[in-house]
C-alpha cells in the first residue's frame, strides 16, 4: 500500500526531444504528488507537483499528467535540454512523509 | 533567504562508533523530515517532526537510530553503534504551511 513504482530506471533523449517518466501508486489515500529533480552531490529540488483533483498541470517545459482511476502519473519534459540531465524522482504523500519512486536517470544528448 | 543546511557535509566513521548529524531548517518552518538515500534503497523516509506534536518515527530502521528537535528548530539525527549498512546520504527537509518539502544538501556518511 505504500509503494510508488517509477519507470524507466534510465532514459536517454536527444536535445529538443520529449522526456517521459511514469509512476504508479497503490495507496488511494495519497493526495499530493510531487516530482523532484536531483543533481549529483545536491539535495532533491521540487520541480512541479499536482493534487488528484486535477488531471494535468503545466509549468514551463514541465507537465504532470495524472490519471486517478489508473493510479498513475507522469512527468513530461518538453524540448529537453542537456541541462535537464539529472535524476528525477516521483513521490506521493498524505499529510507528511513522502514515499519516493526509485528514480530515473535522465541524460539529454546534445 | 537561507535554505536548509546540514552538517557535516561528509562524515567517515568506524564501525561501532556513534555519529550525530545536524539539520538547520528554513526559519519559520514547522515541519522537519529526515530521509536516507542509498544506492540499493533509494530515498527512504526516516522520521518527521511537526510543531509540538509527537514525531512520526515509523521509518527508523532500528533502535540504533534516534532524532530530536530542539526548540522547534534545529534537529539532530543520532546513529549509535554504526554499521556498514548505515553508509548513505542522510537528507533533511523542512516545510511550512504547504506540502512542499525543501531539502538540504545532505550528509554523506561512510562507515568503515
Amino acid at each position: 500500500q505504500q509503494q510508488v513504482k517509477q519507470s524507466p530506471q534510465s532514459l536517454i533523449v536527444q536535445k529538443g526531444g520529449i522526456s517521459i517518466i511514469n509512476c504508479a501508486y497503490e495507496n488511494t489515500a495519497f493526495d499530493y504528488f510531487p516530482w523532484y529533480q536531483q543533481f549529483p552531490g545536491k539535495g532533491p529540488a521540487l520541480l512541479i507537483a499536482i493534487r488528484p483533483d486535477v488531471s494535468e498541470k503545466k509549468e514551463g517545459r514541465f507537465t504532470i499528467s495524472f490519471n486517478k482511476s489508473a493510479k498513475q502519473f507522469s512527468l513530461h519534459i518538453m524540448d529537453s535540454q542537456p541541462g535537464d540531465s539529472a535524476t528525477y524522482f516521483c513521490a506521493a504523500s498524505k499529510g507528511g512523509k513522502l514515499i519516493f519512486g526509485q528514480g530515473t536517470e535522465l541524460s539529454v544528448k546534445p | 533567504g537561507a535554505g536548509v543546511s546540514q552538517s557535516p557535509s561528509n562524515k567517515v566513521t568506524e564501525k561501532g562508533k556513534d555519529v550525530e548529524l545536524r539539520c538547520d531548517p528554513i526559519s519559520g518552518h514547522t515541519a522537519l523530515y529526515w530521509y536516507r538515500q542509498s544506492l540499493g534503497q533509494g530515498l527512504e523516509f526516516l522520521i518527521y517532526f511537526q510543531g509540538n506534536s509527537a514525531p512520526d518515527k515509523s521509518g527508523l530502521p532500528s533502535d540504533r537510530f534516534s532524532a530530536e528537535r530542539t526548540g522547534g528548530s534545529v534537529s539532530t539525527l543520532t546513529i549509535q553503534r554504526t554499521q556498514q549498512e548505515d553508509s548513505a546520504v542522510y537528507l533533511c527537509a523542512s516545510g511550512g504551511v504547504t506540502d512542499t518539502q525543501y531539502f538540504g544538501p545532505g550528509t554523506r556518511l561512510t562507515v568503515l
